[in-house]
């Protein structure tokens, strides 16, 4: 059993740029949630999909979207990158929305924007 | 607007000794914490959890107690060892509700 990946490890990008983070789910999880980690600080719940469709999300701006594929992988995508987007963006898994302890992270991203 | 607080950025503790991190939320919607360890370069991973309706759980070195009336909650580990220097993340979140709310973490050292 596979557990969660994430690519690319590392990123850089420039202001102004758009970037795509991708996320493979652990075997037989529909749930993926993508929070975004900034230095000295705790992860920050972006927003979750379940079953491809985006079932919650947090205080982020529309330039922070997703897409879940059938298969259960994920992507978030950020257009219009602004220097406090650098951060670690954490992808997470789970069996199904709900029993929130249950919820497996990757390694992240780390996105430099300068 | 923080709503879960780790006032403690870092800790220093004995290795064999008890070390005991600290969290406090402000919203009384949440019913459900956790508690997640992080290493560098490592995505967190879930640690133990308790719901609003208990006020202590254990599981094996690790306990970790709620006070509700004081929006409180504590994590225990007895006897800290030297691979429990991590950086640990306090969480809650609403039954309703599957967004999970993280604190800022407190780095646990421990010492040998």
């Amino acid at each position: 059993e596979t557990g969660v990946t994430q690519s690319p490890t590392h990123l850089i990008k420039t202001r102004g740029q758009q970037v795509t983070l991708r996320c493979s789910s652990q075997s037989g999880h529909n749930t993926v949630s993508w929070y975004q980690q900034a230095l000295g600080q705790g992860p920050q719940f972006i927003f979750q999909y379940y079953r491809e469709e985006e079932n919650g999300r947090g205080n982020f701006p529309p330039r922070f979207s997703g897409l879940q594929f059938p298969n259960y992988s994920s992507e978030l995508n950020v257009n219009a990158l602004e220097l406090d987007d650098s951060a670690l963006y954490l992808c997470a898994s789970r069996p199904n929305p709900g029993q929130s302890y249950e919820q497996y992270f990757g390694p992240g991203t780390r996105l430099t924007v300068t | 607007d923080q709503q879960v607080k780790q006032n403690s950025p870092s800790l220093s503790v004995q290795e064999g000794r008890i070390s005991i991190l600290n969290c406090d939320y402000t919203n009384s919607m949440f019913d459900y914490f956790l508690w997640y360890k992080k290493y560098p370069a490592e995505g967190p991973t879930f640690l133990i959890s308790i719901s609003s309706i208990k006020d202590k759980n254990e599981d094996g070195r690790f306990t970790v107690f709620l006070n509700k009336s004081a929006k409180h909650l504590s994590l225990h580990i007895v006897p800290s060892q030297p691979g429990d220097s991590a950086v640990y993340f306090c969480a809650a979140s609403g039954s309703r509700d599957d967004k999970i709310i993280f604190g800022k973490g407190t780095r646990l050292h421990i010492l040998p």
